[in-house]
């Protein structure tokens, strides 16, 4: 089944621990976004990346990385976590960029206390 | 003032009846998503479209690019189509899309 997977799913953590969000498609796209959601702000994109190897700062980056070593896979990383990061997360992807269909994953809630 | 401007923000139906949800832009655009996200979270593509009118089913989506305006239809409107819809333009000559804040759609039996 074509999907894009995020793990985890929930996650609570404290203020500077570090933690990885996952994010994996097996539609051999080459484009993979990160997205946060927040009540009243709607989506922002955090980071992206046209293909392995390649990404770009999206409208809200600070204190987030990522990295695409590999076309499926496409982590965000938050190296020293604060309470204004948490949000709910959505992984994208799509076959070449934004002139096609966007599939997103289920989604991760992170809760920094 | 916003790129993107959805209205109505909330919405209440009868099922059966006809809905429009609409969407304008202030920015040039290569493309437009329009995306359903269900109450428990998941965000799905509903359409994608850069000219003209497309059909899936129920749902119609249309573009007017000279008016910087969208439309998404939904016809004999259902309880599942309870949903926040989301309309996100593609700015033109970016890698980014210009999420509107959404419009949370409820349809009674």
């Amino acid at each position: 089944e074509a999907q894009v997977t995020q793990n985890p799913r929930y996650l609570i953590t404290v203020t500077g621990k570090k933690l990885t969000v996952t994010c994996s498609q097996n539609m051999n796209h080459e484009y993979m976004s990160w997205y946060r959601q927040d009540p009243g702000l709607g989506l922002r994109q955090i980071y992206y990346s046209m293909n392995v190897e390649v990404t770009d700062k999206g409208d809200v980056p600070e204190g987030y990385k990522v990295s695409r070593k590999e076309k499926r896979n496409f982590p965000l990383i938050l190296e020293s976590p604060s309470p204004n990061q948490t949000s709910l997360y959505f992984c994208a992807s799509s076959a070449r960029g934004l002139h096609n269909e966007q599939f997103f994953g289920p989604g991760t809630r992170l809760t920094v206390l | 003032k916003n790129e993107v401007e959805q209205s109505p923000q909330n919405l209440t139906a009868q099922e059966g009846e006809f809905i429009t949800i609409n969407c304008s832009y202030s920015v040039g655009i290569s493309a437009l998503h329009w995306l359903q996200q269900h109450p428990g979270g998941g965000i799905v593509s509903l359409f994608m479209l850069s000219s003209g009118k497309k059909k899936h089913g129920r749902l119609i989506a249309t573009i007017n690019i000279q008016e910087k305006h969208s439309s998404l239809h939904i016809t004999a409107s259902h309880p599942r189509d309870s949903a926040v819809y989301i309309c996100a333009p593609h700015a033109y000559n970016t890698d980014k899309l210009i999420f509107g804040t959404g419009t949370r759609l409820q349809v009674f039996p």
